[in-house]
Order: structure tokens, then C-alpha cells, then sequence
């Protein structure tokens, strides 16, 4: 079966500081890959997607990127964080495109201060 | 464009109550439904889906019927337990990989 793994689960990081999250997915190979953030009480906002090595697309402009230097990676990274940054970050991974559903890992919980 | 709207929180229930929450989109053509479920300190999890008008999704008791005619997508269950206290979230998937999420409900079952 499919296991994605997110860390780690909980960082608190200063303002300007770099940022970089790990997601790894198991047992599947070139899944699409996704990073989605969520603010206190909301929704869930798309950032990146991958469909592949080495392929990202950006949903929002903003203070981060994201890479993939292997198949089944996906890492979220900032050079300098913002306050705005806090929030709940979520990997999700989905098997192809056309509407299949996407699987999400436990999340990080990223506080700036 | 494509979204998704859901009934506001939170929603406070006794244990074995009826549940409903409220979920319409806005979307072109005919996207797949979800319904996601988000428990205390979790990640997501796929409550259930409908890929097409008048599929019916179900899972551990919860139901959501695919109503074309009111663009809607109403999450119900007959019995609620304290377990289910969670966060839900209507979403629809658009452009093949793109997924639209609701705000969000915050449903307590108190036992």
C-alpha cells in the first residue's frame, strides 16, 4: 500500500530564516505531487504541483519554492521567512491526472515568529 | 471559476443527532466531488467521492448524492458518534489535478 511521510510535524522558525519541509511518498511511482498550505480557519490553497522530476508549476506567487530531485520527493523551501508563512503545509500525492483523488500526508505546522 | 462553498461553523451536535452539512460549487463542465475529512492535528482524509450526476458516495455512515440540477453536494449522517468530531471539507477537482476547497466545517458531537 501507499504511505506519504511529512517532516517534521511541527517547526517554529524565526523571521528571514530558510525553510525546508520534506515529503516522501512509498509504494507507488511517479505520482503527481502537491504542496497545499492551510491558514488558521481556513481552506486548504494550492502552491505546487509536480508531475514529474524535475517539474513544478506554481499556483500562487509568492516566498516560497518547491523541488523535486527524485521521483517520489517533494521538498517545500523558503531563502527568508515571512510572518505570513505560518500556517499547516500539507504534501498530497495522486496516482495520474484526470480527476483521481489526492492522498495527503500528516502535515507540518509551521509557526514564524 | 471553479469553487466550492460550505456552511459556516462550527457545528455543535449531541451524540446520535442528525448531521448536514451544506456544500454547492460553481465549477464549467462537470467536475468530481469530494468530501474530506481533517481530524484533531491530522492530515486530510478522503471521506468519500461522486464522479458524475446523481452518484451517490458514501463511508462509515456519511452520504453526499451528486445533485447536477442545484450544483450541490450535502454531506449527511443518521447517527453522529464523538469520534466524528473533525473538520470537514467539500472540494471539487477541475483541469484534472487542480482541487478547490470549502472553508472548512468544524462539527463537535458531544457525548
Amino acid at each position: 500500500s501507499q504511505t506519504i511521510h511529512q517532516w517534521p510535524a511541527t517547526l517554529v522558525q524565526p523571521v528571514g530564516s530558510p525553510l525546508s519541509l520534506e515529503c516522501t511518498v512509498e509504494g507507488t511511482s511517479n505520482p503527481n505531487l502537491y504542496w497545499y498550505r492551510q491558514a488558521a480557519g481556513r481552506g486548504l490553497q494550492l502552491l505546487f504541483y509536480s508531475v514529474g522530476i524535475g517539474q513544478i508549476s506554481s499556483e500562487v506567487p509568492q516566498n516560497l519554492s518547491a523541488s523535486r530531485p527524485q521521483d517520489r520527493q517533494f521538498i517545500l523551501s523558503s531563502k527568508k521567512l515571512l510572518l505570513s508563512d505560518s500556517g499547516f503545509y500539507l504534501c498530497a500525492w495522486s496516482e495520474d491526472l484526470g480527476e483521481k483523488e489526492q492522498y495527503f500526508g500528516p502535515g507540518t505546522r509551521l509557526t514564524v515568529t | 471559476g471553479n469553487s466550492v462553498t460550505q456552511m459556516e461553523g462550527p457545528v455543535t451536535l449531541s451524540e446520535e443527532a442528525f448531521l448536514t452539512i451544506n456544500c454547492t460549487y460553481t465549477a464549467t463542465g462537470y467536475p468530481s466531488l469530494f468530501w474530506y475529512v481533517q481530524y484533531p492535528g491530522e492530515g486530510l482524509q478522503l471521506l468519500l467521492k461522486a464522479t458524475k450526476a446523481d452518484d451517490k458516495g458514501s463511508n462509515k455512515g456519511f452520504e453526499a448524492t451528486y445533485r447536477k440540477e442545484t450544483t450541490s453536494f450535502h454531506l449527511e449522517k443518521g447517527s453522529v458518534q464523538v469520534s466524528d468530531s473533525a473538520v470537514y471539507f467539500c472540494a471539487l477537482i477541475y483541469n484534472d489535478y487542480k482541487l478547490s476547497f470549502g472553508a472548512g466545517t468544524t462539527v463537535t458531537v458531544r457525548a
